[in-house]
């Protein structure tokens, strides 16, 4: 069975802190995304990555980064976290191809105090 | 840039009734169409896709949506809903001749109650 897996479920950090959100995939997709979702706002596109080491910003990136370094591992990087960025966040992969369908993760749900 | 507009936030429908969200988005080329479920607890999954050929596609568990390409819709519907499709449910949307991100609507809560 195909997989994305996200780190962590739940998250709690603190305002400014660095904080670290692992994907990994398992089915050898090109393509990889983070959204966060947030009720009444849908999903929204922060980040993704066509290839390793490659990157590209989607409609909020402001607050944070992403890693590429292997094909099946995309992080996502709060640099300073604040509490506007408590959400869930969802990672997702998909073959390189306009009609393919995403696979998402579970979800982390992370909480900045 | 693109946008996907779902009409309704939260609908309550008894068991039995029909059901139709609406999804519009604003792009005017050639696109690839999608509608996500989301249940209670779990990760979103796909319903079901259209990127070409017949309008009326069929997906899983009793659903289909209709392409009109001339209203820019892909409305999802279903004509008999169970309490087990109690869900949240986005539409989302990708130009079709490229490797490009779904852009997702903001999504329609459903409640299906007996």
């Amino acid at each position: 069975d195909v997989k994305v897996t996200q780190s962590s479920r739940y998250l709690v950090k603190r305002t400014g802190e660095k904080v670290f959100l692992e994907c990994v995939q398992d089915m050898d997709h090109e393509n990889m995304f983070w959204y966060r979702q947030d009720p009444g706002l849908g999903l929204r596109l922060i980040y993704f990555s066509y290839d390793v080491k490659m990157k590209e910003k989607g409609d909020i990136p402001e607050g944070y980064s992403v890693s590429r370094e292997k094909k099946e591992r995309f992080s996502l990087i709060l640099e300073s976290a604040s509490t506007n960025q408590t959400s869930m966040y969802l990672c997702a992969s998909s073959l390189p191809r306009g009609g393919e369908k995403l696979f998402f993760g579970s979800g982390t749900q992370l909480s900045v105090l | 840039a693109q946008s996907v507009s779902q009409h309704n936030h939260h609908v309550i429908l008894s068991e039995a009734a029909s059901l139709e969200l609406g999804c519009n988005y604003s792009y005017g080329g050639t696109v690839n169409l999608f509608w996500y479920v989301q249940y209670p607890g779990q990760h979103l999954q796909l319903l079901l896709k259209y990127f070409s050929g017949d309008p009326l596609v069929k997906g899983i568990k009793g659903f289909e949506a209709e392409f009109i390409k001339s209203k820019f819709s892909f409305n999802l519907r279903k004509p008999s809903v169970q309490w087990s499709d109690t869900a949240e449910y986005f539409c989302a949307v990708n130009r079709g001749s490229g490797n490009t991100p779904l852009v997702f609507g903001k999504g329609t809560r459903l409640s299906v109650i007996a």
